[in-house]
């Protein structure tokens, strides 16, 4: 069954530093690997997205991904966080066997720190 | 605005009782899903709706059902409900079924059983 990770339930960060918000997978074949951002009392946001291609995946307000398929591992990063950045972060796979839903990790909350 | 819109954004009532969420989908996706967001299970597939027809079912209780209607609008009832069933439920929506097009989420209907 398709699965994906997230072993850390709390990343601190100072303004300014990079961050690094972690998600491993398993799949059996090849994964189609999602992020998501929840604010507080909002929906999920869409972020970015590995299909295939290129392994550094670029998204939204400068976040990108890196897929390793060695190390079956999908981290989030971005250069330079923003205290705007706090929020929760969703790893997720499409399950590709007799449904094509989005399975989420257990999320991490990114806190940023002025 | 993810352009999928869910209604009503909270809800309280009584336990027993039984409520009705209601989801509109982007324009041109057919595909909509139903997730459960608590603090204790993480974001849980509940079922999904294809152009109308049942697509797959997940971590669905007997008491809950859904639909899908001809305008793609998509609803889903909780019956007999109980204080456990106390959760943001998401609605989301994609264009199709292949696994390479991200899902768009709504705000969420916050349920709350007294």
């Amino acid at each position: 069954a398709q699965s994906v990770a997230q072993p850390e339930d709390q990343v601190n960060v100072a303004e300014g530093n990079p961050l690094t918000v972690k998600c491993t997978y398993s799949v059996s074949g090849n994964p189609y690997l999602f992020w998501y951002v929840q604010y507080p009392n909002r929906g999920l946001q869409f972020l970015l997205k590995y299909i295939t291609g290129d392994n550094l995946v670029k998204g939204s307000y400068g976040f990108e991904a890196e897929f390793n398929k060695s190390q079956t591992s999908f981290h989030l990063k971005k250069p330079s966080a923003l205290v705007s950045d706090s929020a929760l972060y969703f790893c997720a796979v499409r399950d590709l066997g007799n449904t094509d839903k989005l399975i989420f990790g257990t999320g991490t909350r990114l806190q940023v720190f002025p | 605005d993810s352009g999928v819109t869910q209604t009503p954004k909270h809800l309280i009532t009584a336990t027993g009782q039984r409520v009705t969420l209601r989801c509109s989908p982007r324009s041109g996706d057919l595909s909509v899903y139903w997730y459960q967001q608590s603090l204790d299970q993480g974001l849980q597939f509940l079922i999904q709706y294809y152009n109308g027809e049942e697509r797959a079912k997940g971590n669905i209780l007997e008491r809950f059902s859904a639909q899908q209607f001809p305008d793609l609008h998509s609803e889903l009832n909780l019956s007999s409900l109980e204080l456990g069933d106390s959760a943001l439920y998401f609605c989301a929506s994609s264009v199709e079924r292949t696994g390479n097009t991200e899902a768009f989420f709504g705000q969420g209907t916050r349920l709350t059983v007294v």
